[in-house]
């Protein structure tokens, strides 16, 4: 079985500062790592995966993420905020093989200072 | 395409009372799940199915019954409502692809449902 542990459950940031929201899992076979983002009163939406190749993924609106094997983390960043990135951000794994399931760690809302 | 799609937007239930759920997805996908989400505990799968015809349980299905009706549409019955499904409720569906390879699962904008 895979887990997620999404520590932050709540991250304030001043406008056009960096962010990090952090993401580790664990599982016993090979995994897919997702952040998809939710914001206010909308449905989630794939903001980028890392399947296999370069540890470090781009995805839409400025954001990335590194994978980390050693670690077992899959962290999101983006260098500078805007209002508009205040949402909430779920990390999610899925199996390789077998891979319909995802498991989502229990979210981070992150929240922009003007 | 209108993807995923989930009626109603909103609704309010009284304990005891039953109500279905309905979800549909006009993408050919093969899977439909259905998950709820409640503050601080992310999203957990309750149902799932992997192609028309046959379904399974998720991480919480108690109080729950799906029907797959046909390729394109999922629904999920509350018989007997209680307040402690009060939550939001997600469909998603997938292009499930035999052996390795990545699947993404596309989302519905969501039920809230309130349980008094």
């Amino acid at each position: 079985a895979q887990s997620v542990t999404q520590l932050d459950s709540q991250v304030p940031v001043f406008e056009e500062a960096p962010v990090e929201l952090r993401c580790n899992y664990s599982s016993s076979v090979s995994v897919y790592l997702f952040w998809y983002v939710q914001y206010p009163n909308q449905g989630l939406q794939l903001l980028l995966k890392y399947l296999s190749g370069s540890t470090l993924v781009k995805g839409i609106n400025g954001f990335e993420a590194e994978f980390n094997k050693s670690q077992t983390s899959f962290h999101l960043r983006k260098p500078s905020v805007h209002i508009s990135d205040t949402a909430e951000y779920f990390c999610a794994v899925s199996r390789v093989f077998g891979n319909e399931k995802l498991t989502f760690g229990t979210g981070t809302r992150l929240t922009i200072i003007p | 395409n209108a993807g995923v799609t989930q009626t109603p937007k909103f609704q309010v239930l009284k304990t005891g009372q039953s109500m279905t759920l309905q979800c549909a997805q006009d993408m050919n996908h093969n899977s439909m799940y259905w998950y709820r989400q409640d503050p601080g505990m992310g999203l957990r799968l309750i149902y799932y199915s992997a192609s028309e015809g046959t379904t399974d349980k998720g991480e919480v299905p108690n109080g729950y019954n799906v029907s797959r009706l046909n390729k394109r549409e999922f629904s999920l019955r509350l018989e007997s409502a209680a307040p402690s499904q009060t939550s939001v409720y997600f469909c998603a569906s997938l292009l499930r692809t035999s052996g390795r390879g990545y699947n993404e699962q596309f989302f519905g904008p969501g039920t809230r449902l309130t349980v008094l």
